[in-house]
């Protein structure tokens, strides 16, 4: 099976401007999460979607959001992006098999650069 | 919420040295525990993970970690190391409400470095 996929791989944009990132989970995968990863902060949880609802939150500002489609592809958007924003963003996917935890496989990362 | 610490930010090991990374969480109930980890540029790859059962879990690579519920630790562990193992790893507690899967809450990772 094909991993998690992230597209663009890299993406440099201005200040104010917004930007879409997507993710493509391994095929049968349900549940995607997103994560932002940077050297201060490390990796912290974003949200999740499965059934093309968004399941759970983390503590981020509403500038940050995101959807999934019905084949379970997602995409998170940032708007009015700020310097601070410049991140890897990790996208996981995860089977969700009912009843219990699932280990979530990582694709890559898009890296943003905000200048 | 739960937190995890990796105390150690850098550990340096000679190659054929044996390896142990250090991981304390805290969590009011049962966690499932995981480790990953990071080539430069990368994103992470899944080593192992506790769910239950057995408190001493076999991963990829060689590597193994033991989970202790009186520590509240999952430390990570290798016989021998190879210079190819140098990369950033990361311990990661999850949890499960039943309503689904709740975000992995992550250490702030070991760089690991090998010395030939």
């Amino acid at each position: 099976k094909a991993g998690v996929t992230q597209t663009p791989r890299y993406l440099i944009k201005t200040r104010g401007q917004q930007v879409t990132l997507s993710c493509s989970p391994i095929s049968g995968h349900r549940s995607v999460s997103w994560y932002q990863q940077t050297p201060g902060q490390g990796l912290q949880f974003l949200f999740e979607y499965f059934s093309e609802t968004q399941r759970n939150k983390g503590n981020f500002p509403g500038r940050f959001s995101g959807r999934q489609f019905s084949n379970s592809r997602s995409e998170m958007n940032v708007s009015t992006l700020e310097l601070g924003d410049s991140a890897l963003y990790l996208c996981a996917s995860s089977l969700e098999a009912r009843g219990g935890p699932n280990e979530q496989f990582f694709g890559p990362g898009t890296r943003l650069t905000v200048l | 919420a739960q937190s995890v610490t990796q105390p150690d930010i850098h550990i340096t090991v000679s190659e054929g040295a044996s390896l142990e990374l250090r991981c304390n969480y805290s969590y009011g109930a049962t966690p499932y525990l995981f480790w990953y980890v990071q080539s430069p540029g990368q994103g992470l790859q899944l080593l192992l993970k506790y769910f239950s059962g057995d408190t001493l879990v076999q991963g990829i690579k060689g590597f193994e970690a033991e989970f202790k519920r009186s520590q509240s630790s999952f430390n990570l562990r290798k016989p021998s190391v190879h210079w190819s193992d140098a990369a950033e790893y990361f311990c990661a507690v999850g949890t499960y409400s039943g309503g689904g899967a709740d975000g992995l809450t992550f250490g702030k990772g070991t760089h690991l470095i090998i010395q030939p």
